[in-house]
This record gives structure tokens, sequence and C-alpha cells, in this order.
């Protein structure tokens, strides 16, 4: 079972609010973990969205609109990526990020389209 | 303004070697542990490296079984990886990362082909 599992699409109304998951293995809980959230669009390199913990504990990347904000469902085991009032441009794939025994892991990425 | 430029891509094939580079600008290199991240064609992101500012620790995806090696300079803002044996499932664009992963470079490509 992979560390991150990840939704592999998901689509959205332009306007609406999307929310990624990002479902952590049984075996470790997603209360003990910083989880990252990147950006990529096509052809370019990821960009950094925010990091969320709690909300005593978070951060927005540089430049990144307040519409991107992180939480965590600990029924699920999850990160969530809550993108509200869907624009066009936020058509791209979205990865997730831990630090976990000593490397980094990303979630295999869902690609969201906005239509 | 911050800046990360990966360079030293290309084709190569399949076991030789590639050292890449990554030139940083705008941050304090020294005292920024840094990763490279890698992305195979149409597929997702993989993690490969990290290297702590004065280089004392390195951490690298078991996957590579040794076959890359992180490194720095830091007199000269740049960050090296040394990939050997290279295969062509190692063809891929090519990321530098300042960690945690925030400023990213535009990557280089990898192509082992014969």
């Amino acid at each position: 079972q992979a560390v991150l599992t990840q939704p592999s699409s998901l689509s959205a109304s332009p306007g609406a609010s999307a929310s990624l998951t990002c479902t952590l293995r049984s075996d470790i809980n997603v209360g003990n973990y910083r989880i990252y959230w990147y950006q990529q669009k096509s052809g370019r390199p990821p960009q950094y969205l925010l990091r969320y913990n709690s909300d005593s504990d978070k951060q927005q990347g540089s430049g990144v609109p307040s519409r991107f904000s992180g939480s965590k469902d600990a029924s699920a085991n999850a990160g969530i990526l809550l993108i509200s009032g869907l624009q066009s441009e936020d058509e791209a794939d979205y990865y997730c990020l831990i630090w976990h025994s000593g490397a980094w892991v990303f979630g295999g990425g869902t690609k969201l389209t906005v239509l | 303004e911050v800046h990360l430029v990966e360079s030293g891509g290309g084709l190569v094939q399949p076991g030789g070697s590639l050292r890449l580079s990554c030139v940083a600008s705008g941050f304090t290199f020294s005292t920024s542990n840094m990763n490279w991240v890698r992305q195979a064609p149409g597929k997702g992101l993989e993690w490969l490296s990290y290297i702590s500012g004065s280089s004392n620790f390195i951490y690298s995806a078991d996957s590579l079984k040794g076959r890359f090696t992180i490194s720095r300079d830091n007199a000269k803002n740049s960050l090296y990886l040394q990939m050997n044996s290279l295969r062509a499932e190692d063809t891929a664009v090519y990321y530098c990362a300042r960690d945690p992963p925030d400023i990213w470079g535009q990557g280089t490509m990898v192509t082992v082909s014969s």
C-alpha cells in the first residue's frame, strides 16, 4: 500500500469548491505530519501552495491566494486541499507531500479539471 | 529574486553517467537544505535525495540503490547530482528544490537511450 494515496482525477465547475484528499497509509497517523501541497501545470515545475499541520501550524506559499487552504480529516486519516471559487486557471495536477522515515514522499497526484 | 537553475541534462546511453548541476541565487544557499526530485514523462513526482546545508546529513530514496550521489559546493552556490549506471527508467525531468520543497528550478531533461 502506498504511503500517500490521492484520487487520480477530480472534476468541478467554475466558481464551485474542490476538495482534494491525500490519504495516509493506515499505519501512519495524519496527526503527526505536516502536509505540503503543490500545483503543477502542464510543462511547468511544481509550485508550492501551502503547508498544513494544524490551524496554529500552517503556512501559505508566497503569492498563493487565500482561496487555497489546507486541513486534515483525522477520521479519514487524510490531508485535504480545499480550493474555493474555482477558476479555469486552477486546472492542473496537485500533489501532496510528507516527510516520512527519513524521506520525502509524494502522493501520486490528482488531475483537477475545471469545466 | 530567488532562483534555481539546473543544467547538465541530455542524452546518455544505458549504463552511462551524468552529473547534474543546480545554481542558486537570491537566498543564503549555505544554510539551506536542498533536494533533487524527478518526474518521468507523464508520471508523478519522485523524490530522490536530500542534503543539509553543511552536507552533514544526506538522505536518498531506497529505489536508487546507491547509483545517484548528491553533493554541494557552498562556495559556488551549487548543488550536484552524480548519476551512474543509468537506465531507461531514469529518463525524466530532474528538478532541484530548496527544502522543505518551496522553491523549484525549471528542471533539466535526462534521456537514457541507445
